[in-house]
């Protein structure tokens, strides 16, 4: 099993410039995550799906949308990047909620 | 609002050390919690799965407690090595939440040779 992938690993936007990480997962996960990582503010939720064809609101959701076609993925996407959007992002998934959460990798991106 | 802590922000140790490093939560109504490791510039590594009702998980040299009643969770990692070097994070989920995570923001460990 591959685990959670995520492409891709590194990106440079210039603002106002759009984008879509994926986010894939073998393990027939329901449900998925993405969070961002910052210096000084952990990692916080951006939004979630508890399963294909759902998602929700996370903590800073505001500036991304996401959607879940399909169990495996899960997709983040940027309409118009803001420099305040530089960050790491991970994905996660897991079986159900009582069960540990799997990351990905990461992708970093910079907005310049 | 669940707020997560972790202290120290940083530690170093020499080999061979036994060492805690603490989390604490704001409010006592989780589900589980969850350690982690995370190496520069890589993902999170899952250590330890605590549900709320277990006291402790322990995986080779690597021990988690919880006290739920007091918000309160230790790793204790036993014989350390220069290779247990990373950022530790521990993370709550509530009984609430969409199984979503809050995440402290972790202690640095340097375990030195």
């Amino acid at each position: 099993n591959a685990g959670v992938t995520q492409t891709p690993k590194f990106r440079v936007l210039k603002t106002g410039q759009s984008m879509t990480l994926l986010c894939a997962q073998d393990m027939n996960h329901e449900y998925m995550y993405w969070y961002r990582q910052d210096p000084g503010m952990g990692l916080r939720l951006i939004h979630y799906s508890v399963g294909e064809g759902t998602t929700a609101k996370g903590e800073v959701p505001d500036g991304y949308n996401v959607s879940r076609l399909k169990k495996q993925n899960f997709l983040l996407g940027l309409e118009s990047a803001a420099p305040s959007q530089t960050s790491v992002y991970f994905c996660a998934s897991t079986f159900q909620g009582a069960h540990e959460q799997f990351f990905g990798p990461g992708t970093r991106l910079t907005v310049l | 609002k669940q707020e997560v802590t972790q202290i120290p922000a940083a530690l170093s140790v020499p080999e061979g050390e036994n060492l805690v490093l603490n989390c604490s939560f704001t409010d006592s109504a989780i589900y589980n919690l969850q350690w982690f490791r995370q190496d520069p510039g890589k993902g999170l590594t899952s250590l330890l799965l605590i549900q709320s009702s277990q006291r402790e998980q322990t995986s080779g040299r690597l021990n988690a407690s919880l006290d739920k009643s007091s918000g309160r969770s230790t790793l204790y990692i036993a014989a350390s090595q220069p290779g247990d070097s990373a950022t530790y994070l521990c993370a709550v989920r509530q009984e609430t939440s969409g199984s979503r995570l809050t995440f402290g923001e972790g202690t640095q460990l340097t375990v030195n040779p």
